[in-house]
Order: C-alpha cells, then structure tokens, then sequence
C-alpha cells in the first residue's frame, strides 16, 4: 500500500541557512499535518492543511512557512535556521479520523 | 488546549508477558484516541485507536481501554514478543474540523526482555 513520502530523508544545514522539507500524502487524502519531534521528545504539531488551505497551526516560529500545491503535496519552508530547529520533522496525511506518518525528515543544524 | 500524561516513561518486561501503558488527558471535547509505535529512527505507526463512543478494542495481542468519565486510556500488550520493543506513543484529537491536530503522551519506552 502506497504510503506517506518525505524528501530529503537527510538535511544538514549551516545556522541561518534555509531548508524546505517537502511531503506527498498517501493518494486521496486531503489533510495533511507536520509535526517536529526533538531527540527523546514527543511529536509536536506545527501546522495542518485541508484542500490546500491552512486548517490549523500548532508552535509553528514566525520563520517557518508552509504551504500544501494542487496535487496535495505540502512543503515547509524553514529560514534563519536556528541550532535548535535540528529534529525530526514528520508529515501525516489523515483518512477519516487516523493520520499516518512519513519516514521524517531528519534535520541537523550546524 | 489539550494536555496527555503517559505512564510509565520506561517499562521493561519479560517476553510472554503483558505489558500495559496508561495516559490521561485533560480536554473533555477530545473524541479520538490513537496509540502510535515507533522504532528507531522511523515514523511514527498507528497500532490500534478508540472512539469515545466505544469502551474497549481488541486487535490480536493489542487491545485498548477507554475512561471518558475519568478521562484515561490504557493499551495492553498480550504474550510480548521481542519485536513489540519500541517507543509506543498515546494521543488524543477532536475531530471537529480545523482542530483535529493530535496531542501526543510523552512516549514510553518499552524493552522486552528474552
């Protein structure tokens, strides 16, 4: 079964570089979450998209942008990389009431 | 806004034992109850979830527990193998839209002993 991608699987970015992370939710689902995890933490919601609209925005810092394009993919735009934005970023697409989760991005800041 | 406490942060156990994690939440409007399990490295997987209109659920050796009046659920693991070793996350989502974003537990690692 098809299933949530993410790309890059792998980023290293230098302080005040910009990052975008990019997510194709499983075909036919039309909501589409991120979530940043820090090491040893829980995921935390940072924005969600329904019909490529902004449905609902989490702790998402005013230098991430994101936006979900016609073919329901989204990508979130990082700036000013700060060395506590190194996580895993996670996209789910939902069905219903359950959200499924991509692979992550992992980003590290240097 | 939402808030779920998760219990115990660490649990080990014998394999061929059950294993039980319990999680509370604090907004009464939440109506969907999802356990995740993830292993390192990778996303995030929904192993089994409730809807609040349902007490219990039962999946092979997965079943989860529902108390909307005290407002916790529990997953119970039968017969743990191995491979159920991981990091199993609760959480907890309306699913009024606009406000379906899951609140997670803070995970709770668990290690099955051979």
């Amino acid at each position: 079964a098809a299933g949530v991608i993410q790309s890059p699987r792998h980023l290293i970015k230098e302080k005040r570089e910009t990052a975008t992370l990019k997510c194709y939710p499983i075909p036919r689902h039309d909501t589409v979450y991120w979530y940043q995890q820090g090491p040893g933490q829980d995921p935390q919601f940072l924005i969600s998209f329904y019909e490529k609209m902004q449905s609902d925005k989490g702790s998402i810092p005013d230098r991430f942008s994101a936006q979900q394009f016609s073919d329901y993919h989204s990508e979130l735009n990082m700036s000013s990389l700060e060395l506590g934005d190194s996580a895993l970023y996670f996209c789910a697409s939902r069905w219903q009431e359950t959200q499924y989760f991509g692979p992550g991005t992992r980003l590290l800041v240097l | 806004g939402e808030n779920v406490e998760q219990h115990p942060s660490t649990l080990s156990v014998q394999e061929g034992d059950s294993a039980v994690i319990k999680c509370t939440y604090s907004d009464s409007a939440s109506n969907y109850f999802p356990w995740y399990k993830q292993e390192l490295g990778k996303g995030p997987q929904l192993i089994i979830d409730i809807r609040s209109n349902v007490g219990e659920k039962k999946d092979q050796r997965i079943a989860v527990t529902l108390n909307k009046t005290a407002k916790h659920f529990s997953l119970h693991i039968t017969e743990t193998q191995p491979e159920d070793s991981a990091v199993y996350f609760c959480a907890a989502s309306t699913t009024n839209f606009g406000n379906e974003k899951l609140t997670f537990g803070t995970g709770t690692r668990l290690t099955i002993i051979p």
